[in-house]
């Protein structure tokens, strides 16, 4: 089955720094990544996805790229904000699987 | 309001008791996940319906637990017997198509003591 690796497990940056999440997969059919951010008491919530034939999406200050051939995607965030503080999971899926596999999670902190 | 709701949002039980959870998800999606998830892990997958159909299980969801969703709505997650070993937040998602945006819901977060 996929499996799914994410780093680093926490990331400290200054307000007004970029930061940078990467995630491998092992499921080379694998074709649809998404990425969540998680508040404390709160569900994962989407905030941005790409599928396998694009290499790169970006919406404001969030962009994402994915590596086919090296099975690794990442999540880049410019300009942070001390309200980008979270935790940040990747994930990763493919047609006809309903078992959308997760990365362990990124705990990002945003110093003002 | 156009989101997944799930209650409780909380749930403390001793363990042996059963629990139940429900979940109403966005109504247009027909399709409707429970996942697990642990402190500091993502979410793990334990079960997936398309309308009333439960046409996935994980092999983490044992015997103790049961998953329904009468008339394709809301579903419910009952774990019986609890134990220790199933505190954890439990999570609800629906999605429009299969292979694409989950919406997850607040969660649901057990405590069994």
């Amino acid at each position: 089955g996929e499996n799914v690796e994410q780093h680093p497990s926490t990331l400290s940056v200054q307000e007004g720094d970029s930061a940078v999440i990467k995630c491998t997969y092992s499921d080379s059919a694998s074709n649809y990544f998404p990425w969540y951010k998680q508040e404390l008491g709160k569900g994962p919530q989407l905030i941005i996805d790409i599928r396998s034939n694009v290499g790169e999406k970006k919406d404001q200050r969030i962009a994402v790229t994915l590596n086919k051939t090296a099975k690794h995607f990442s999540l880049h965030i410019t300009e942070t904000q001390p309200e980008d503080s979270a935790v940040y999971f990747c994930a990763a899926s493919r047609t006809g699987n309903n078992d959308m596999r997760f990365g362990a999670g990124t705990r990002l902190t945003v110093k003002p | 309001d156009t989101g997944v709701s799930q209650n409780p949002r909380h749930k403390i039980t001793k363990r042996g008791q059963n629990v139940t959870f429900r979940c109403d998800p966005i109504s247009e999606h027909n399709r409707l996940y429970w996942y697990r998830q642990t402190l500091g892990q993502g979410p793990e997958f334990l079960t997936y319906f398309q309308n009333e159909a439960q046409l996935e299980k994980s092999r983490l969801l044992s015997d103790r637990f049961s998953a329904e969703r009468p008339k394709g709505s809301f579903s419910t997650l009952e774990i019986q017997r609890t134990e220790q070993g199933d505190s954890a937040m439990y999570l609800c998602a629906s999605s429009f198509r299969t292979n694409e945006k989950l919406f997850f819901g607040s969660g649901t977060q057990l405590s069994v003591l």
